[in-house]
This record gives structure tokens, C-alpha cells and sequence, in this order.
């Protein structure tokens, strides 16, 4: 089956501090993207890569980075946290044309 | 558990009762559709997917329909469970787009013993 592993379920942080959000799939996806899901808004795509070293924007990239300098993983990074980025993080993979496999999720709480 | 959506439109169901869950899509030109599940604190798990070409794909207990003269997708769960109690999303590939889904907002299943 293919994995999508994200590296922590549940996680507090301060506001101002960087994190780290960590994702590894295992079946050589091209593919990975990052998703926000809040409750009333769905799933936003903060940003995406079609390959190594390659990323692009998505609907809402403020306040967020992503560094993806291998296949297989593809990590989110919050630059300086603040509140208003409290949400369930999702990420994806896939191969081109198909559907997306997700993580869990890492519910990110910034106080 | 964790609510995935607190404005979603709900779908309460006998257990054993056939549900079914609809979806209108936006674009005339998207040619590949999915359905997620996606339990409370958990991500989405793939259920069923079906490409333009076709109008009726079946699983197990599941079976989606694809109507592209309206751009109207549905899933149908047969024999509903307690397990099946869930948010349910519709997706959608447009052609030409690379790989870039489009999802909709999600109904929530709730299974009524």
C-alpha cells in the first residue's frame, strides 16, 4: 500500500517560532502537495511540487515555505507561527493522473 | 473526535438504509473524478475513482455515477454501516492540468443505529 507519512499528529508551538512539518511517501510519487483544512473552508492548497527541487504557489502560500530537496519527502515550514495558522495540515501524493494519497494530518495548535 | 467541517451539509441514515452522496462539479472539461472518506482527526482515504469515459463504476458497497450532461457525480454506499459515518468529498481533475485536484466542500455521513 502506499504511505504517506507525516511526522507528528499532534503539535503545539508558540506564536514566532518555525516549524517544521514533515512528509514521506514511500511509492516514488512525483507529486506532493500541502493542504490546509479548516472547519467551513475545506481543503486550501498552501503549496506543490511536481519535483525535486521544484515548487509552486498555491491558493494560500502566506506565511509558509517548502523545501523538497528529495523525492520522497516534501516538508512545510512556518516561518514564524502565528495563531491564525492553528489548522489541520494535510499532505498528498501522487503519480500524474491519478488520485492523491493522504497523510494523516498534523493538527497544529500555535498559542 | 476532531470535526473536520462544522458547515457541512449532513446526510443522516438508518444502518442497513443505501446512502447516497452527491456532488456537482464545476468544469464541463474535468475527466477524472474521485471520492474521499475522511474520518473524525483523521486524512482522507481514496474510496472510488472513475474517468470520463465511463458513467458507472462499482466497488465494494460502493458505486459511483458519473452524469457529465449536468456535471453531477454521486456516490451510493449499499447496506450503510456505523463505520461508514464520515465526511464525504468529491474530486475533480480537469484535463490538462497537470495533477491538480479540485475538491468539493463535503457532506457528512452520520449512521443512525
Amino acid at each position: 500500500d502506499v504511505k504517506v507519512t507525516q511526522s507528528s499528529r499532534y503539535l503545539v508551538k508558540r506564536t514566532g517560532e518555525k516549524v517544521f512539518l514533515e512528509c514521506v511517501q514511500d511509492m516514488d510519487h512525483e507529486n506532493m502537495f500541502w493542504y490546509r483544512q479548516d472547519p467551513g473552508l475545506g481543503l486550501r492548497l498552501i503549496y506543490f511540487s511536481y519535483d525535486v527541487k521544484m515548487k509552486e504557489k498555491g491558493d494560500i502560500p502566506e506565511g509558509y515555505s517548502v523545501s523538497r530537496e528529495k523525492k520522497e519527502r516534501f516538508s512545510l515550514i512556518l516561518e514564524s507561527a502565528s495563531t491564525n495558522q492553528t489548522s489541520m495540515y494535510l499532505c498528498a501524493s501522487s503519480f500524474m493522473g491519478d488520485g492523491y494519497t493522504f497523510g494523516s494530518g498534523t493538527r497544529l495548535t500555535v498559542v | 473526535g476532531e470535526s473536520v467541517g462544522l458547515h457541512l451539509p449532513t446526510l443522516s441514515v438508518q444502518e442497513g438504509d443505501n446512502s447516497i452522496i452527491n456532488c456537482a462539479y464545476s468544469n464541463s472539461a474535468s475527466d477524472y473524478f474521485i471520492w474521499y472518506k475522511q474520518e473524525s482527526g483523521k486524512g482522507p482515504q481514496f474510496i472510488i475513482d472513475i474517468r470520463s469515459n465511463m458513467d458507472k463504476r462499482q466497488g465494494q458497497r460502493v458505486t459511483v455515477l458519473l452524469n457529465k450532461t449536468v456535471k453531477h457525480l454521486s456516490l451510493q454506499i449499499a447496506a450503510t454501516q456505523p463505520g461508514d459515518s464520515a465526511v464525504y468529498f468529491c474530486a475533480e481533475n480537469l484535463n490538462n492540468a497537470g495533477n491538480m485536484l479540485t475538491f468539493g466542500g463535503g457532506t457528512r455521513l452520520m449512521v443512525k443505529p
